[in-house]
């Protein structure tokens, strides 16, 4: 079952633009992370909010985290071509050590 | 840069057909997870294991579906028989042991399955 529900599902902008992207969740987390998964391929990990964390920074990625609402956004700032992949939040449950439960993802295209 | 490994990379099988899936993780990761992924959906947790112990496997269809980490290295994921709903990406991911204060998972480039 999928834990998390992102908004939009999909979201095309022009190279250098911003994109944001929300993710939205069910229960008490330890953490959560967003991952990128390009066309066909696997995973690669982006970056990991504890619950404690408000917001963080890594590069061009702004991650904010409100435990409040249960919710999280990614932004990506001056959008690249090489950015075009999906996005998804997965969050890791409290009670539930090392196993992450994904949102539905949103698709991001970048064009020039 | 180490990587999970996964074998073979596509695969066409007709139903009722027996299929294998083979993962190697990161070298010393401790926790390794079979993921199953629908086109256009986010990837969903068949098994989790530490070692050579199976710690989650409520959503894999154990009618169909097994899984085996028997030295706790390498794994094998296997569908028998093969369904046409079974179509999707399977995702092999690994991480180090818990507690040890990394929690990201490491993907491999997945297993996409066609069943006809």
């Amino acid at each position: 079952s999928q834990q998390g529900e992102e908004d939009p599902q999909a979201l095309s902008i022009q190279e250098g633009e911003n994109a944001t992207m929300n993710c939205s969740y069910k229960t008490s987390i330890n953490n959560l992370q967003w991952y990128r998964q390009n066309s066909g391929r696997g995973l690669v990990h982006l970056i990991l909010i504890r619950s404690n964390e408000r917001e963080k920074h890594s590069g061009r990625l702004r991650v904010t985290l409100d435990t409040s609402k249960k919710s999280s956004s990614l932004l990506i700032t001056a959008s690249r071509a090489a950015d075009t992949a999906s996005y998804f939040c997965a969050t890791e449950s409290t009670g539930t050590a090392s196993k992450l439960t994904f949102g539905t993802g949103t698709r991001l295209q970048v064009t020039l | 840069e180490a990587e999970v490994a996964q074998s073979p990379r596509y695969k066409i099988t007709e139903k009722s057909q027996a299929v294998a899936f083979w993962c190697d993780p990161i070298s010393g990761h401790a926790t390794l997870y079979w993921y199953r992924q629908i086109l256009g959906q986010g990837p969903e947790l068949l098994v989790q294991f530490q070692d050579e112990s199976v710690v989650d496997d409520s959503q894999l269809p154990k009618d169909r579906f097994s899984a085996e980490r028997l030295k706790g290295v390498d794994s094998t994921l296997k569908i028998q028989p093969a369904e046409l709903g079974d179509s999707a990406m399977y995702l092999c991911a690994s991480s180090p042991r818990p507690g040890t204060g990394v929690e990201t998972q490491y993907f491999g480039p997945g297993t996409r399955l066609l069943v006809l």
